[in-house]
């Protein structure tokens, strides 16, 4: 069975301090890979995605994410955190040639900036 | 607004009660799915239909849960004899078909604001 694992819950920093947020899937075949944000009070909204190609990919809002097949991982980061970046963050992994067209997603982190 | 709606946004229902959600997707996707999302949880898919055919459903959608998409355009998620179990945050999604394989994986989805159900 497909899992995805974002083992930061609740993440609390400064602005302009830097961000990381691990995100780790469980599938062994081929995978699309992607990043949803939710503002308060706002419906989920794409960040960025990975379909293929080039393993680091730029999204919206300064953010980026480095695909690294051999550790599962899809991580997700940003150099300098503003406070409109408070929000809750969700990895999602839809695995190709497993039948299925759904997303599978993390349990969200929770990002809180601090001005 | 061109994105994906959902109607109600909020609805409260007594237990036992029977309730329906419709979902508008964007126009042109042919793909649409409903997810649902607890309290500290990410979404969890539901069921797909790819334009009118349901061809997915999750072990969540109990017998209880039915979903149509009649026309290929919008649908409806209904849920009878409501528990309290039920109460969640239900939400729709849309997307196109891959380019390259029409029953393959799809684009990215869309992501409507959602239905917030209480079961009392």
């Amino acid at each position: 069975a497909q899992s995805v694992s974002q083992h930061n819950h609740h993440v609390i920093l400064s602005e302009a301090a830097s961000l990381e947020l691990g995100c780790n899937y469980s599938y062994g075949g081929t995978v699309n890979l992607f990043w949803y944000v939710q503002y308060p009070g706002q419906h989920l909204q794409l960040l960025l995605k990975y379909f293929s190609g080039d393993p680091l990919v730029k999204g919206i809002k300064g953010f980026e994410a480095e695909f690294i097949k051999s550790k599962f991982s899809f991580n997700l980061r940003k150099p300098s955190v503003q406070w409109s970046d408070t929000a809750e963050y969700f990895c999602a992994v839809n695995a190709l040639l497993s039948g299925a067209n759904n997303l599978f997603f993390g349990t969200g982190t929770r990002l809180t900036v601090i001005p | 607004d061109t994105g994906v709606s959902q109607n109600p946004r909020h609805k409260i229902t007594k237990r036992g009660q029977n309730v329906t959600f419709r979902c508008d997707p964007i126009s042109e996707h042919n793909r649409l799915y409903w997810y649902r999302q607890t309290l500290g949880q990410g979404p969890e898919f539901l069921t797909y239909f790819q334009n009118e055919a349901q061809l997915e459903k999750s072990r969540l959608l109990s017998d209880r849960f039915s979903a149509e998409r009649p026309k290929g355009s919008f649908s409806t998620l209904e849920i009878q004899r409501t528990e309290q179990g039920d109460s969640a945050m239900y939400l729709c999604a849309s997307s196109a078909s891959g380019l390259a394989n029409l029953f393959g994986p799809g684009n990215e989805q869309f992501f409507g604001p959602g239905t917030r159900l209480t079961v009392l």
